[in-house]
């Protein structure tokens, strides 16, 4: 199985809401990211989990909390969003290898294109 | 961090060799470069990698020039379903375990009928 699942595919929510996005994979992969992408813009990333503990938060806005509950699966709740994160969400994984190349080599999902009215 | 310019858009002809470039002339010797490409609506697809070497597999040819300042991606054959954009990526290496991949603006790749 060499996928990453992400639900849901679409998601419209209110300023108000919470949400959260789900993203799984069964590869055994030990690093696990959370990337945005707008229209038209190259990725960007977010969040890097490493061993199930955060290891990287690119100064994303507290309104955007990341988990990790196991080695499989990797959350990210919405709340209180903004019009402006509306954009694509990528979930990807890759093997854990210090200093090996490996390590670039990043399967990701389809996204979950999130609307923020 | 290692930066990487690519050309905005190219056009090839379905059936011929897609040559895609990419400068990274501040690339540290032990960066690997990666390529990944979009697809329309898709997740970003892992393509292929090196470090010197020149590489091959199924989907594709890396050149890597000797100075390691640019390298070119080489689509041997490539079909309507080549359409993408192609991102050159520097692998920026992370002090531990895990690394960060950063995506540049790409190169919107239009195969042509």
């Amino acid at each position: 199985d060499t996928e990453v699942t992400q639900t849901p595919k679409h998601l419209v929510m209110g300023m108000t809401n919470k949400k959260s996005l789900k993203c799984e994979q069964h590869m055994g992969h030990r690093a696990m990211y959370w990337y945005k992408q707008k229209a038209k813009k190259p990725p960007e990333l977010m969040f890097v989990y490493s061993y199930e503990k955060l290891s990287i938060n690119e100064s994303v806005p507290s309104r955007f909390s990341p988990e990790c509950p196991n080695s499989s699966l990797l959350n990210l709740h919405l709340h209180a969003l903004q019009p402006e994160d509306s954009a694509l969400y990528l979930c990807a994984s890759s093997h854990i290898l210090r200093g090996g190349d490996k390590a670039g080599e990043l399967f990701f999902g389809e996204g979950s294109r999130l609307t923020v009215l | 961090d290692a930066k990487t310019t690519q050309p905005t858009s190219m056009d090839c002809a379905e059936g011929r060799a897609a040559n895609l470039p990419c400068n990274h002339s501040t690339i540290s010797g032990n960066e690997y470069v990666y390529w990944y490409r979009q697809i329309h609506s898709q997740g970003p697809q892992y393509i292929i990698h090196g470090l010197k070497n020149n590489e091959t597999n199924e989907m594709a040819s890396l050149i890597i020039t000797e100075d390691r300042k640019s390298s070119t991606l080489i689509l041997p054959h490539a079909t309507l379903r080549d359409t993408a954009v192609y991102y050159c990526i520097v692998r920026v290496r992370y002090g531990g375990a895990t690394n960060k991949l950063i995506f540049g603006t790409g190169t919107l790749l239009a195969v042509q009928p």
